[in-house]
């Protein structure tokens, strides 16, 4: 079985710093993808950045970034130059490649990030 | 206009209704997903289809049920609500990519969401 633990309900940033928003995964599948997604208050769910178990770097995309230790099956999402517009809750969340795993995403609890003027 | 589309977006209903929540899809990914979120727990996947005939139980299915009636719409029922399936209902779709689907480049893409509260 797949778990995925973010440890942080809540996070504060000022506006321009960067933020570490944590996230640690167990799984006994050798190939697995990982994800975050970001949700506003408005509710809809919108993906931020994909990092595959194979992959060799860390993947980045604008502002986001994901600090893949897979020693240490963490998997944390890096903002910089946090925004007001940040201000959301965050979700990790992973998908199995085999198993009763297979094609499913599971999901944290979630972190809710305020940023700070 | 949205790739991913729910119907209701909100609902307020009794104990004891029979409430069926819509999704229909434009992005032609094959595979549909239900899930429900409740405060501090996260997405909880209720039922997932890989294509039309292929329909399976997610984590907390019980007290639920669906329908796939083609590739592009995946039916939530609850046949009889109660309070405790009170929560914001996902509708999500993927698409498969490659026969030996690999991890790799393969996000979910959801719907806006349906509020669903049960008295």
């Amino acid at each position: 079985a797949q778990k995925i633990t973010q440890t942080q309900p809540g996070m504060f940033v000022q506006e321009k710093e960067a933020v570490t928003l944590d996230c640690t995964y167990d799984t006994s599948d050798p190939s697995y993808g990982l994800f975050w997604y970001k949700q506003p208050s408005s509710g809809e769910m919108i993906f931020l950045i994909y990092q595959g178990s194979y992959d060799q770097q860390n993947a980045t995309e604008g502002r986001y970034s994901l600090n893949f230790q897979k020693a240490r099956k963490s998997a944390n999402l890096v903002i910089s130059a946090s925004q007001l517009g940040d201000s959301a809750m965050y979700f990790c969340a992973m998908k199995g490649a085999g198993g009763t795993s297979y094609g499913k995403l599971t999901f944290g609890q979630g972190t809710i990030l305020t940023v700070h003027p | 206009d949205a790739d991913v589309t729910q119907t209701p977006r909100n609902r307020i209903t009794k104990t004891g209704k029979r409430i069926m929540l819509e999704c229909s899809q434009t992005k032609g990914h094959d595979r549909m997903y239900w899930y429900r979120q409740d405060p501090g727990l996260g997405l909880r996947l209720i039922y997932y289809s890989f294509d039309v005939k292929d329909i399976n139980k997610g984590e907390i299915s019980d007290g639920y049920s669906v329908s796939r009636q083609a590739q592009a719409k995946f039916s939530l029922s609850l046949e009889s609500a109660i309070p405790n399936q009170t929560a914001l209902y996902f509708c999500a779709t993927s698409v498969r990519r490659g026969r030996t689907d690999r991890i790799s480049y393969n996000e979910q893409f959801f719907g806006p969401g349906t509020r669903l509260t049960v008295l």
